[in-house]
């Protein structure tokens, strides 16, 4: 079984500094991950995803993630928050040959001016 | 404009009532789906669908049922029989045969039955 666990509900950070979202994936196989953004009343839009290759996957908006199989973690990060990057962040894991995808209950960002 | 198509945005019923939520994709994506988001639960996979003419229950299918008669429409209806239908609906549509399988998302049905 699959599953993804995001570390903090709600987190807020000042505009300007570092944003670091955590994300802990369980996986018997090697999984494919993902992050997603949500907008208010939006529905969801894919950042970045990790299949196989280089472990720093670079997506839209300035935000990065490291896969780091040791630590079964998948943080998102980007160096220099900005207003327009308060929304909520979801986390997602499949594994191989499965067509369901595993979400995280959520992080909401918050950026304070 | 290549997409997901979700309608309407929000959509107000009668408890008892059924009610049908639809959505459209021209992404000439072969797998579609259909979540359920309420607060602080993150999303939940009520069906999907890998071809047309099958779909599969996911972790909350009870009171929901769906159809898949056309490659690009995936309409769910939420049923009399759902306790606590009030919710945000999202559907996604991917192509499972390339690599990841990212789902692309709608804009989401806002239902409330009151």
């Amino acid at each position: 079984a699959q599953s993804v666990t995001q570390l903090g509900s709600h987190v807020s950070v000042s505009e300007g500094a570092l944003v670091l979202l955590r994300c802990n994936y369980s996986s018997s196989v090697p999984p494919y991950l993902f992050w997603y953004v949500q907008y208010p009343n939006q529905g969801l839009q894919l950042l970045l995803k990790y299949t196989t290759g280089a472990t720093l996957v670079k997506g839209i908006n300035g935000f990065e993630a490291e896969f780091k199989k040791s630590e079964t973690s998948f943080h998102l990060t980007k160096p220099s928050a900005h207003m327009s990057d308060a929304a909520e962040y979801f986390c997602a894991v499949i594994t191989g040959g499965y067509q369901k995808v595993t979400f995280g209950i959520g992080t909401k960002l918050q950026v304070i001016p | 404009d290549g997409g997901i198509t979700q309608s309407p945005k929000y959509l107000f019923r009668k408890e008892g009532q059924n009610v049908t939520l639809s959505c459209e994709q021209n992404l000439n994506h072969d797998a579609m789906y259909w979540y359920r988001q309420d607060p602080g639960q993150g999303l939940r996979l009520i069906y999907y669908s890998q071809i047309v003419n099958d779909f599969q229950k996911g972790d909350i299918a009870e009171g929901y049922s769906v159809s898949r008669e056309k490659k690009e429409s995936f309409p769910l209806t939420v049923t009399s029989a759902q306790k606590n239908p009030t919710a945000f609906y999202l559907c996604a549509s991917s192509n499972p045969g390339t690599g990841g399988n990212e789902q692309y998302f709608g804009p989401g049905t806002r239902l409330t039955v009151t």
